[in-house]
């Protein structure tokens, strides 16, 4: 069975840090590129960030209003991504998805962590 | 790259077809054909219905259809069904290698 699973998600005050997974299960995870994706409460979908495939060079790309705060990372021995988010801002709260793929499609999702970043 | 423009909402009867426009621009929707259609229903996790401006993946409906013309993308949805009431968003590459959504549909079955 094929499946994404994001942990970590919680409350945090401003300027604070949070770290979430996103377990993988049922395909290959190294062979893929792996984002995120975020969704404010009410609001629609936002594209977070991305990293590439180990013979892809592992790349990350980021959208602006991360970049510089978030890191996307992954761990093929564990089949896991994750999300680094530093410097947090209320701005940040939302549902957080990881997604397979990136550029042509997101093929598949989990079904999100929630961040709330709130003093 | 700011977000795609798409209408907040659109609405038909069961049976009928409807089409919602996604807009962007020359750096986006107009330079690859990279465009993808998502659909979610409230409290679920998003669903490709389309992938590379106009491919169904496998177990899509095939009245789910897309295509593009310049900046403008359109997903065209025939022979509506109450289980196509949902939130549909579209989304493009960027020549900023991002990844831009639009803000996201509201098609109502009647």
């Amino acid at each position: 069975e094929v499946w994404l699973v994001e942990s970590g998600g919680g409350l945090v005050k401003p300027g604070g840090s949070l770290r979430l997974s996103c377990a993988a299960s049922g395909f290959t995870f190294s062979d893929l590129w792996m984002s995120w994706v975020r969704q404010a409460p009410g609001k629609g979908l936002e594209w977070v960030g991305r990293i590439k495939r180990k013979i892809d060079g592992e790349t990350t790309d980021y959208a602006a209003p991360v970049k510089g705060r978030f890191t996307v990372s992954r761990d093929d021995s564990k089949n896991t991504l994750y999300l680094q988010m530093n410097s947090l801002k209320t701005e940040d709260t939302a549902v957080y998805f990881c997604a397979t793929g990136d550029i042509n499609a997101f093929t598949m999702w989990g079904q999100g962590t929630m961040v709330t970043v709130s003093s | 790259h700011s977000a795609l423009t798409q209408p907040a909402s659109v609405s038909g009867s069961p049976g009928q077809s409807i089409t919602m426009s996604c807009t962007g621009t020359s750096s986006d929707v107009g330079a690859y054909n990279y465009v993808s259609w998502y659909q979610q229903h409230p409290g679920k996790a998003p669903k490709v219905m389309i992938y590379d401006v106009n491919n169904r993946p496998s177990g899509t409906s095939n009245r789910f259809s897309g295509s593009k013309s310049g900046n403008t993308a359109s997903l065209t949805i025939s022979g509506l069904q109450a289980e196509d009431d949902a939130d549909y968003y579209c989304c493009s590459y960027t020549s900023g290698s991002t990844v831009v959504f639009g803000g996201g549909t509201k098609l109502t079955v009647l």
